[in-house]
């Protein structure tokens, strides 16, 4: 089992719908990621959090240590949300070396 | 006004070949870091530095070396390339260990 779980593995919406991708982990952390790969390659981090809740623009991301869940929120999605969205987190245990989850890939359809 | 720049961005290369993969950022962060994305896209570590010094070393073999001149730059030195070195290689940078990272383009190495 991995230590960082995503789901979905891959989701298509219509544009303007409200997306929900979910992360969930094992290990005991010091901090989330969540980044966006494009199809190009590259990757933006977009948030790290270690309580509460973050917004940036349409991107709301949330946590709950006591639950090791995280979900990362797009409101009013947007075709060029299309990426792969990656959760990671800093594992405590292991010399806060990141653990990556295996991506969600998003398709916002127009 | 790029923030992590590394080059080049594509490179293919026989086997038994040495080669570097640049990496710069200036954002003025303490800790760079040099990550391999495999096939199945999964991102692992491989060195990280803070101050021109290493802190991670991940099971690497040695044909991997990281040169860290200033805290600006982290450049990655392959010896002897091997089929299996063929990857995309990204570089990162971040404030100070364990803080947000921010991310190169990535280098896409294909060994031949």
């Amino acid at each position: 089992k991995n230590e960082v779980e995503q789901s979905p593995q891959n989701l298509t919406a219509q544009e303007g719908e409200f997306i929900t991708i979910n992360c969930s982990y094992s290990v005991g952390i010091s901090a989330l990621h969540w980044l966006q790969q494009h199809p190009g390659g590259g990757i933006v981090s977009l948030f790290m959090l270690s309580s509460g809740k973050k917004k940036h623009g349409r991107l709301i991301a949330t946590i709950n240590i006591q639950e090791k869940h995280s979900s990362l929120h797009i409101t009013a999605s947007h075709p060029r949300d299309s990426a792969v969205y990656i959760c990671a987190v800093n594992n405590m245990d292991s010399n806060y070396q990141l653990i990556w989850g295996a991506g969600t890939k998003l398709i916002i359809k127009p | 006004d790029t923030a992590v720049s590394q080059t080049p961005k594509y490179l293919v290369t026989q086997m038994g070949n040495d080669k570097s993969i640049k990496c710069e950022q200036n954002l003025g962060h303490d800790t760079m870091y040099w990550y391999k994305q495999d096939s199945k896209k999964f991102l692992k570590i491989m060195f990280s530095y803070n101050n021109k010094e290493l802190i991670i070393n991940e099971t690497v073999p040695n044909r991997f070396s990281p040169k860290s001149p200033d805290k600006a730059h982290l450049n990655l030195h392959i010896n002897s390339l091997e089929l299996g070195d063929s990857a995309v290689y990204f570089c990162a940078s971040s404030l100070r260990d364990y803080t947000e990272a921010f991310f190169g383009q990535g280098t896409r190495l294909t060994v031949v």
